[in-house]
Order: C-alpha cells, then structure tokens, then sequence
C-alpha cells in the first residue's frame, strides 16, 4: 500500500506569507507526528495527533505554528507570517497505535522562506 | 526530562569492518528506544527497536542494538560494514506511554572501500 505523502516536496515563499504543509498517512494510522528538521540535525518534535485529537503540542515554536486533523487523516501544518528562521525540511509520521509503535515518516517537505 | 545523546557526528570505517554507533539517553519513565537511518535524500526508515523485551534487539540488514540500563546506553553495531551502509543514523527515545519523540543530532557514517 501507499506510504505516508507529503505535499508540496518543495516550497518557497516570501517572508511573512502563510504556508500550509499538507500530510496524508497510511491508512488506517491513529498517530500522526509532525517534525522539523534543521540542516545537520535530527528531527525535532512539533505536535502529535491521536485521530482527530491533538494531544500534544508543546513542540511548535510559537504561535504563528498551528496543525490540524479534522477527519482523524489528513493533516496539515500552517505557518502564519513565515521567517527565515522557519527554513527547514517539515516531516510526518504515522504510526498505527501509539507511542512504542513504529512511526513511517514521509519524504518531507523542504520549505524556504527568502 | 527526555534526551538522547549520540556521542560521535561522524564515524568511518572500512568495508568490511565493525560498526559502532553510540547512544546514550536519559528518561524518567522506561522508555522505548529506536534506531532509525536516513539514506541521502530519501526518507526515515527503522533499523529496529526496543520496547522492554529482549534487551539485545534484531533489526534490519545485520544491525543489532543492545539496551544496558545500568549504563543509559543503547549503542547500535553491525559485524561488518557494507558500502550501502553509509548514510546518517538517529538514535530515538519515546517515554511508555508518550509520544513526545526525541531524536539525537545523528551519526554519520561513511564506509571506505
């Protein structure tokens, strides 16, 4: 079957304009995860979904960050009034439970803001 | 608090050769712990993971990992290093009963032919 997907791949905006990275994952996943990834680094915890429930979101830098899943599927991650700062490979992950089960992470999307 | 350290950015060896990639975390809870590796331009794949069971774990193309709770460490070690095993690898740790997923900054490793 499908793995998780990630659109746009590729993205380049302007500083402050908003921008929504969009999340599809594997059918039937509980979990979705989302993560930024600096150049150099590992992937830093955003948020995380169970369903449509955002359980957790201590992870999102600040409040121009927000994500949603209203369906319990799809989920996308908004980014108001972008910075350069913000520049970085945005992932997703599914997993089929919770916490110990394995997460699927997505081919990511690389956002840059000039 | 949660953290996890990866106690060398680079690592390089021979083909043929041992590998050795260290971990070491911190956590208040049990946690899970996993091994992921990420292939240049491609995306995040399991290596393998630990969830209180066996403490030496299995995982995908000859690499195992062994969980020592005495010392917070679960360092990851294959017998004899492939040239398609150079890429980057992340050390993650998961409290039981959270989702807060913390990775290391990641060990790269290169593997001279």
């Amino acid at each position: 079957g499908a793995g998780v997907s990630q659109s746009p791949r590729y993205k380049v905006t302007k500083r402050g304009q908003d921008v929504a990275l969009r999340c599809d994952p594997i059918s039937g996943h509980v979990s979705l995860y989302w993560y930024r990834q600096a150049l150099g680094q590992g992937p830093e915890f955003l948020t995380y979904f169970n369903y449509e429930a955002q359980q957790d979101k201590s992870g999102l830098p600040n409040d121009r960050f927000s994500a949603e899943r209203p369906e319990g599927s799809i989920s996308t991650l908004t980014i108001q009034r972008t910075e350069q700062r913000d520049s970085a490979m945005y992932r997703c992950a599914s997993s089929y439970g919770e916490d110990t089960d394995t997460q699927y992470f997505g081919p990511g999307t690389r956002l840059t803001v000039l | 608090a949660q953290s996890v350290t990866q106690l060398d950015s680079h690592v390089s060896v021979s083909e043929g050769t041992p590998v050795l990639l260290r971990c070491n975390y911190s956590s208040s809870y049990s946690p899970s712990l996993f091994w992921y590796v990420q292939h240049p331009n491609k995306g995040l794949q399991l290596l393998l993971k630990y969830t209180s069971a066996a403490t030496l774990v299995k995982g995908i193309n000859g690499f195992e990992a062994e969980f020592k709770k005495s010392e917070t460490s679960f360092h990851l070690t294959k017998p004899s290093a492939h040239m398609s095993d150079a890429a980057e690898y992340f050390c993650v740790v998961t409290p039981t009963g959270g989702f807060k997923t913390i990775f290391g900054a990641g060990t790269r490793l290169f593997v001279k032919a």
